[in-house]
Order: C-alpha cells, then structure tokens, then sequence
C-alpha cells in the first residue's frame, strides 16, 4: 500500500512570496490532516478535512494560510505571502476516519529567507 | 487547552534498555500514541494506548499508561543504534467539539551510542 505522498520536499523562497504544497493521501482515506512543524517542537495542526469539506480549521492563520481539497483526494495547501516565521516543515496526513490512526508523508521543509 | 510534556533528550548505550516518559492533561477517556521521527522523515505510528488500559506490549516496545498521575512511558528493550530517533508523545484531543485532533508533544532525542 503507498503511503502519504508530498511535494515539493524542499522550498527556499523569500518572505513575501508564495508558495504551495500538494499532499496525496492514502487511498480511500476520507480524513486529511496539515501540520506545521517547527524546529524543536512537535507537529501542529492547520486544518483537517473529511472528504472534501473543512472540519476544523482553527488554528489556519487565514489572512496568510488557505488549504483545499476540491476533489475529496489530493490537496493543496498555500502561504501567500509568507514570513520568515513560517520556515517549519509542513506535514500532511490522512486517516481512514476522524478517529482512525493518523499516517504521515515526509513533509515539505520550507525555509523563507 | 491540552498540553503533553516530555524530556528532551535520552542517551543510552546499545543494548540497555530506553524508558521516554510523557505526561498529558486530558482527564477524559482518550487514547495516547508514541511516534517516531527519523531525520527528514515524516513521522512513524509505533504504537499506542486507549486510557482504560495499564500496559500495552508489542515486541521490543511496552507502554505503561499511570492514569490518575497522567504519566505514559515508551520503554524499548535491548535498544539499538537503529532507534536513535525524535519520539513524539500525542494525545487525542476531544474537548471544545474538537474532531479528536492529536496533540503532540515536543518530542524526545534518543540517541544510542555503540
């Protein structure tokens, strides 16, 4: 079975730039997860999908931060315009359901100069 | 909201035994997990415990789950430079409507010396 799938691995840009992620999951998992990590802590949620709708996007910074799934399988996360406090690997994962074991993709590291 | 603590760091000789600890804050039933994280790597489910349970063993790996202190451990026998990795603790979080988001830690380094 593949795992979770993300591109680009790496991405230097500098601050005020753009720049987005895709994350494939799992196939057939209905939940989708982004995590920012930064270094030295642990991963933090951004936004959770079910299917191709919003669950809980609480922690997106949203004047910056926007995530979609349209389809209900890969997504796109993007950083418009970003700051230097974004550097952090961005983490995707996916889970058969909200309460199933969560499984991760090698992540993206972004560093903004 | 939810908090879960760890030690930063464990060195340990190859073939000791390594004993992570963690402590969380959820007082309802919730279930904890111990991840993996291998460097430029995306984290890796090593197991995990549901909070009405004392102990969970899975070959090397035994989890031991204090309730009443909120205390997990990852215990890892016989360990191997192969191990030397960041360990997360996370916890479910169910609280505020919450959709059972994990709740991580800032991971431990575990370094194995030869």
């Amino acid at each position: 079975e593949a795992g979770v799938a993300q591109s680009p691995r790496y991405k230097i840009i500098e601050k005020r730039q753009s720049v987005a992620f895709w994350c494939n999951p799992i196939s057939g998992h209905a939940t989708l997860y982004w995590y920012q990590q930064i270094l030295g802590q642990g991963p933090k949620l951004l936004i959770q999908f079910q299917n191709n709708g919003v669950v809980d996007d609480s922690q997106l910074p949203k004047d910056r931060f926007s995530a979609e799934r349209l389809k209900g399988v890969d997504s796109t996360l993007k950083i418009q315009p970003a700051k230097l406090e974004d550097s952090a690997v961005y983490l995707c994962a996916s889970s058969l359901d909200p309460r199933g074991e969560q499984y991760f993709g090698p992540g993206t590291r972004l560093t903004v100069t | 909201g939810e908090d879960v603590e760890q030690s930063l760091f464990l060195s340990v000789r190859e073939g000791d035994s390594s004993v992570i600890n963690c402590t969380y804050t959820d007082s309802s039933s919730t279930y904890l997990y111990w991840y993996k994280q291998e460097p430029g790597a995306g984290l890796q489910l090593l197991t995990y415990i549901f909070s009405n349970m004392d102990m969970k063993q899975d070959q090397r790996l035994t989890v031991l789950l204090n309730k009443k202190d909120k205390h997990l451990s990852l215990r890892i026998a016989d360990t191997q430079t192969g191990d030397s990795a960041i360990y997360f603790c996370a916890e479910r979080e169910w609280a505020r409507g919450s959709q059972g988001n994990l709740i991580f830690g800032k991971g431990t380094k575990l370094s194995v010396k030869p």
